[in-house]
């Protein structure tokens, strides 16, 4: 079974541009999140999807980054514009129901690595 | 919310020995907990869960231990092999929301 796919791996811009990263979730799982890790720190959810609609997005910083999850299986993450603070790396993850619970295990993709200067 | 925290934040340990990894929680309505491990340059990788009404669970060389009463979890690691370097990751569930302690890196020692 493959696993969560995230393009591209690793992005170096200058601050005030634009990224975007790509996500790709395990094939028939309906919910789809992002995650932020910075370096020494655990993931801290950004965003959640079930289908294409946001179940919690209230730590996303709205003014800078956006997140969709058009047709309800692979999404996008842009940030515009970039902060030296946005540094991180992006994590894609995805289940096949809504939320940590017992029997709805959260798989992870292997990161978008970040790096504004 | 939910605060989650590692009693260390690293670990040196032989070959062969049992490691012990310990995590704290602040919300005893947490119902729900996961163990991660990452490996550099990889995302956190599932190890083993375990729910609220369990205080034991065993997999393959792991075992986590729950106590309600305390707030504390912890990851045993038996017979710990090079492979097992990594950073690992309690996770903790509040309704339906997972939260992250900050980590804490395993070495292992030849």
């Amino acid at each position: 079974e493959a696993g969560v796919a995230q393009s591209p791996r690793y992005k170096i811009i200058e601050k005030r541009q634009s990224v975007a990263f790509w996500c790709n979730p395990i094939s028939g799982h309906a919910t789809l999140y992002w995650y932020q890790q910075i370096l020494g720190q655990g993931p801290k959810l950004l965003i959640q999807f079930q289908n294409n609609g946001v179940v919690d997005d209230s730590q996303l910083p709205k003014d800078r980054f956006s997140a969709e999850r058009l047709k309800g299986v692979d999404s996008t993450l842009k940030i515009q514009p970039a902060k030296l603070e946005d540094s991180a790396v992006y994590l894609c993850a995805s289940s096949s129901r809504g939320g940590a619970h017992s029997g709805n295990t959260i798989y992870f993709g292997e990161g978008s690595w970040l790096t504004v200067v | 919310g939910e605060s989650v925290g590692l009693h260390l934040p690293t670990l040196s340990v032989q070959e062969g020995d049992n490691s012990i990894i310990n995590c704290a929680y602040s919300n005893s309505a947490s119902d729900y907990f996961i163990w991660y491990k990452q490996e550099s340059g990889k995302g956190p990788q599932f190890i083993i869960d375990i729910r609220s009404n369990m205080d034991k669970r065993q997999g393959q060389r792991v075992t986590v231990l729950l106590n309600k009463t305390v707030k504390h979890l912890s990851l045993q690691i038996a017979a710990t092999q090079p492979g097992d370097s990594a950073v690992y990751f309690c996770a903790v569930s509040n309704d339906y929301k997972l939260s992250f302690g900050a980590g804490t890196t395993v070495t292992v020692r030849a």
